[in-house]
């Protein structure tokens, strides 16, 4: 299976923050790498298909970029309710996908 | 609106069995993937199992392969996943997942249901 990695595992960020979550994969995924957003208690939530794709509704301060193995997450300017997990996942290797660990984003 | 829900969760014994449901509401579900994915308590996302649209095709993670069994009935807009032989380690809240079927969103999950919580404990 393709492992991924995340980093880093939490951050602490203020409000007006920009942030950057790193992913890298175990082997090239090309660009099938999308990322997740989830709050407690609920589902994980499609941010970025495809590496950089916007997902649609979502906002954008979002963004993605990376291919082969490195990717990132960047949150241009963090707004309250960005304050959550998120997760990579590669769908190279479909269906057998993969997620990160996650990096847990909270307010410092 | 695009919805899943899903049902069926619980306490239930080691080596005992449950079937998980997710109903799906405001697409054509019989025209999409569908998985099964699930997240141990405090813990990461882990995909479980995925059935195509007519139900002809399946496939498991290798920790439940021969135990789980992934179906659906699209007459219903509904799928299931049975789960025998069930183990602590099984323990988690699972979340179905829908795949869009178009080629630039292949294997990610664009809607979620809000999941449902199976604990294996005696």
């Amino acid at each position: 299976d393709i492992q991924m990695t995340q980093s880093p595992s939490s951050l602490s960020a203020s409000v007006g923050d920009r942030v950057t979550i790193t992913c890298r994969a175990s082997q090239s995924i090309s660009s099938y790498l999308n990322w997740y957003q989830q709050k407690p208690g609920k589902a994980p939530k499609l941010l970025i298909y495809a590496a950089s794709s916007l997902q649609s509704g979502v906002p954008s301060r979002f963004s993605g970029s990376g291919s082969g193995t490195d990717f990132t997450l960047t949150i241009s300017s963090l707004q309250p309710e960005d304050f959550a997990t998120y997760y990579c996942q590669q769908s190279y290797s479909t269906p057998r996908v993969t997620f990160g660990p996650g990096t847990k984003v909270d307010i410092k | 609106e695009v919805q899943l829900v899903e049902s069926g969760g619980g306490l239930v014994q080691p080596g005992g069995s449950l079937r998980l449901s997710c109903a799906a509401s405001g697409f054509t579900f019989s025209s999409y993937w569908m998985h099964w994915v699930r997240q141990a308590p405090g813990k990461g996302l882990v995909w479980v199992s995925r059935i195509n649209s007519d139900g002809s095709s399946t496939s498991y993670a290798d920790s439940v392969k021969g135990r789980f069994t992934i179906s659906r009935d699209n007459a219903k807009n509904t799928l299931y996943l049975q789960m025998n032989s069930l183990r602590a380690e099984d323990t988690a809240v699972y979340y179905c997942a829908r795949e869009p079927a178009v080629w630039w969103l292949r294997g990610a999950f664009d809607i979620w249901g809000q999941g449902t919580m199976v604990t294996v404990s005696s």
